[in-house]
């Protein structure tokens, strides 16, 4: 079936370095999305790609989809303790279904 | 948080009892998930529902059914507890804004012994 991996599975850094996590999928996808999930919480909605190719930006975090639209990765310029927690990328399955990657656990150092 | 509550939002029980997880929305959205996340393993689709009484399954439906008998509730069932059950279940809403994103309830936390 379907499946969607990312790596690292971890990642830890001193506040102030960057930080990427890649998402990889078996299959082609017609857009992929982004969550983060605090330590104790529940994941949250952070962007939607749609396009191949397309960037997008939130502050410090940059999306790509890339252009087989079968990979993507989320950069974070000069992470902060706020930017702790486990990155979840996620693509349409058959029939209404979510599927999420494995998700990149980030610890940062003060 | 989308007018997600599931309840209880946190669980022990012994092996081999029924246990209901409920999830209630407030919006009337038409589907809604049930996951289970553990380390290692990320979030896995375990049933989804698309409208009243219309349900199906996910990657790790065993050892679990749902039912919808109301737009606004969810439930999730473990028939029979088993240790391996212990996790936390997460249920989401799709709002279909943006897309087919999902908005995730606050999770419940299961422990089987």
């Amino acid at each position: 079936g379907q499946q969607v991996m990312q790596i690292p599975q971890y990642q830890h850094v001193q506040e102030g370095e960057d930080f990427t996590t890649y998402c990889n999928s078996s299959t082609t996808l017609s857009n992929i999305q982004w969550y983060k999930q605090r330590p104790g919480g529940h994941p949250v909605f952070l962007i939607q790609l749609v396009k191949s190719g397309e960037v997008k930006k939130q502050k410090r975090l940059t999306f790509q989809f890339g252009e087989a639209k079968k990979n993507s990765s989320l950069h974070i310029t000069a992470t902060q303790t706020t930017d702790v927690g486990t990155y979840f990328c996620a693509g349409p399955g058959a029939t209404n279904k979510l599927i999420f990657g494995t998700g990149t656990l980030l610890a940062v150092q003060p | 948080d989308a007018g997600i509550t599931q309840s209880p939002r946190h669980k022990v029980t012994e092996t081999g009892t029924p246990v209901t997880l409920r999830c209630h929305q407030t919006e009337n959205h038409r589907y809604m998930y049930w996951y289970r996340q553990d380390p290692g393993h990320g979030l896995r689709l375990i049933h989804y529902s698309y409208g009243v009484k219309d349900t199906d399954k996910g990657e790790v439906s065993d050892g679990y059914s749902v039912s919808r008998s109301k737009t606004e509730d969810f439930l999730l069932t473990l028939e029979s507890a088993t240790s391996s059950q212990t996790s936390v279940y997460f249920c989401a809403i799709r709002t279909g804004q943006p897309g087919n994103t999902i908005y995730f309830g606050e999770g419940s936390w299961l422990t089987v012994v």
